[in-house]
């Protein structure tokens, strides 16, 4: 069974930086698609970043050049650093598996206030 | 920008639903890989269908995809309480390198 387990958010001030994990289980995230997709309070589903199997790495544009996606395959999780936080960044982070986000985490709330 | 999909849709139990998910030739109508997940209340969202029509183990044949054109649907048949969520459609897009998703449907049980 597939399991992933976010952390790492909570409240920051704008201009902050944080850094979250997803600690992944029952596969490895080497050999897997894996993205981060957020969610603002009473809002819609966003994708952030993704991360091919080879390594390659896109990023939202709203995001791009703040957030950076990585993956640590002896710790099997994936890692998003925040940068440069902005209120709008306030939301729920998950990490999902495959290009079709079969598997998601239960995620992990970032709040981005002052 | 997001795939347009009805804020609200509602049906009795053991009726079907249809939630429409429109977008562009440069999304849903170009490729065939429209996904459709469910999330109820304070939890993650949940596949129910990808690649249009396919369905992962596990999830009720009571849900099924399909697409005309630039618009996706998803529908449910016979309703159970438990059907009550929100719905969102994704669609891989010519214009970025992530997918797209719709703003979501709450669905109501009557």
């Amino acid at each position: 069974e597939v399991q992933l387990v976010e952390s790492g958010g909570g409240l920051i001030q704008p201009g902050g930086s944080l850094r979250l994990s997803c600690a992944v289980s029952g596969i490895s995230i080497g050999g897997n698609f894996m993205s981060w997709v957020r969610q603002a309070p009473g809002k819609g589903l966003e994708y952030v970043s993704i991360m091919y199997t080879g390594g390659t790495t896109y990023y939202a544009d709203s995001v791009e050049g703040r957030f950076t996606i990585s993956r640590d395959n002896s710790q099997n999780t994936l890692y998003l650093q925040m940068n440069g936080l902005r209120a709008d960044d306030t939301a729920i982070y998950y990490c999902a598996r495959g290009p079709n986000a079969d598997s998601w985490g239960q995620g992990t709330l970032v709040t981005v206030s002052s | 920008s997001a795939l347009a999909q009805p804020a609200s849709v509602s049906g009795s139990p053991g009726q079907s639903v249809t939630i429409s998910c429109t977008g562009t030739s440069s999304d849903v109508g170009g490729y065939n890989y429209v996904s459709w997940y469910q999330q109820h209340p304070g939890k993650a969202p949940k596949l129910m269908i990808y690649d249009v029509t396919k369905r992962p183990s596990g999830v009720s044949n009571r849900f099924s995809g399909s697409k005309s054109g630039n618009t996706a649907s998803l529908t449910i048949s016979g309703l159970q309480a438990d059907d009550e969520a929100d719905y969102y459609c994704s669609s891989v897009t010519s214009s970025s390198s992530l997918k797209v998703f719709g703003g979501g449907t709450k669905l109501t049980v009557l």
